[in-house]
């Protein structure tokens, strides 16, 4: 099992440029969220998936997109990069909304 | 989610000294969960604690939850290097949700 995996591991925007942060795991799990991690302030929920076709808003959802089409996958959209949006982004995964989750290796994203 | 306090923010001991970080809620936690994450890598889930009062053991760690459910505790005797990372709890009270503490940043130096 490849676990929890993420795309691309670091990335350089332009203020204003979209993209898509991937991920994917291979453990039929059914819960999968998206975290962002900031110097000093921990990790944020930004949206999360309890299955296919179910999504809803964390903690900080603002210029955030998320589907969730399939149960392997859970891509992350950024509509509108902002310098504010500089971060590690880490996806993660657990049976159950309230088991312990799988995180990926994370990306570094940082918006100039 | 509740918000968890984490104290210490940042400790550094020598190699073979006990560490202890907390975890503390205002209000009453369903159940608490442990993570680490080393320099540069991912969190990685440690326990989850569920009962009042509750202490489980990982080799030379041991958690705790308290008899009110409002704080928790993860003790480590004798570090090593290998302990180095920023150790983290997460109220599950929201179910959907984890809130994550800022977390405590464990230095060991040899």
């Amino acid at each position: 099992n490849a676990g929890v995996t993420q795309t691309p591991k670091f990335q350089v925007l332009k203020t204003g440029q979209s993209m898509t942060l991937q991920c994917a795991q291979d453990m039929n799990h059914e819960y999968m969220s998206w975290y962002r991690q900031d110097p000093g302030m921990g990790l944020r929920l930004i949206h999360y998936s309890v299955g296919a076709g179910i999504t809803d808003q964390g903690e900080v959802p603002n210029g955030y997109n998320v589907s969730r089409s399939t149960t392997e996958d859970f891509p992350l959209r950024l509509l509108s990069a902002a310098p504010s949006q500089t971060s590690v982004y880490f996806c993660a995964s657990s049976y159950a909304p309230g088991g312990g989750q799988y995180f990926g290796p994370g990306t570094r994203l940082t918006v100039l | 989610g509740q918000q968890v306090m984490q104290i210490p923010q940042y400790q550094h001991v020598q190699e073979g000294e006990d560490f202890t970080t907390y975890c503390n809620s205002s209000t009453t936690l369903s159940n608490i969960q442990w993570y680490k994450q080393r320099p540069g890598g991912h969190p990685v889930f440690l326990i989850q604690l569920v009962k009042s009062g509750e202490v489980k053991k990982q080799k030379r760690l041991t958690f705790q939850f308290g008899e009110a459910k409002k704080n928790s505790s993860l003790h480590i005797t004798a570090t090593q290097t290998t302990d180095v990372g920023t150790y983290f709890c997460a109220d599950n009270s929201g179910y959907s949700t984890l809130t994550f503490g800022k977390g405590t940043m464990l230095l060991v130096s040899p």
